[in-house]
């Protein structure tokens, strides 16, 4: 498996407050992806990064910002957690361009906010 | 934007029988398109890829074909087997965005 981990892998919080997930790769790739995976949705894309300090907006970026301050760490951060918000949170990271090359998962964060 | 869909979105079948899913995508500039299997409770997977130069690609039991004309690529699993029991995603690149977009997925059981 690729050098990927997320944390918290779970977390309980209330409306409100604020959430960090982080995810941390060991294979120095360039591409990060935070995807959020709930019933009948499949996986939709919150953000990404393509290099530090750049990252750009996904399909459902609303009530999420990240960071990516170093090549391993791509933050994920709820600035005021909503039940809307209760997901399952994968971190991916790839090689090349997520177009074109394969994507490798971490395992996951599930998160929810009461 | 792009828009994937997949179809169905559950299949059953009995073991040692062959699954066909099938996934529409909307973006004619798309041309990477890759499957992914998620098993109950574990991150999503790479099992197969197609590019839009290639029509058919196989990988021992599973294949992908790609109809560029209409817009369609399926992923045919032979000789189904109790480990195949999972949820499969398709996904089709986004021209120039360096990303995906995934369909919502099909959960495939196998019956033994």
């Amino acid at each position: 498996d690729a050098g990927i981990t997320q944390s918290p892998r779970h977390k309980v919080t209330e409306t409100g407050t604020p959430v960090t997930l982080r995810c941390h790769q060991t294979e120095n790739h360039r591409y990060m992806y935070w995807y959020r995976q709930d019933p009948g949705h499949g996986l939709r894309l919150i953000h990404y990064s393509y290099g530090v300090k750049d990252t750009d907006k996904g399909e459902v970026s609303d009530g999420y910002s990240v960071s990516r301050s170093k090549t391993e760490d791509f933050l994920l951060t709820l600035e005021s957690a909503t039940s809307s918000q209760t997901s399952v949170y994968f971190c991916a990271i790839s090689e090349l361009a997520g177009d074109t090359g394969e994507l490798f998962f971490g395992e996951g964060s599930r998160l929810t906010v009461l | 934007g792009e828009n994937v869909e997949q179809h169905p979105s559950t299949l059953s079948v009995q073991e040692g029988d062959s699954a066909v899913i099938k996934c529409t995508y909307s973006d004619s500039a798309s041309n990477y398109f890759p499957w992914y299997k998620q098993e109950l409770g574990k991150r999503p997977q790479l099992i197969i890829d197609i590019r839009s130069n290639v029509g058919e690609k196989k990988d021992q039991r599973i294949a992908v074909t790609l109809n560029k004309t209409a817009k369609h690529f399926s992923l045919h699993i032979t000789e189904t087997q109790p480990e195949d029991s999972a949820v499969y995603f398709c996904a089709a690149s986004i021209g120039g965005n360096n990303r995906l977009a995934f369909g919502k997925g099909n959960q495939v059981v196998v019956i033994p």
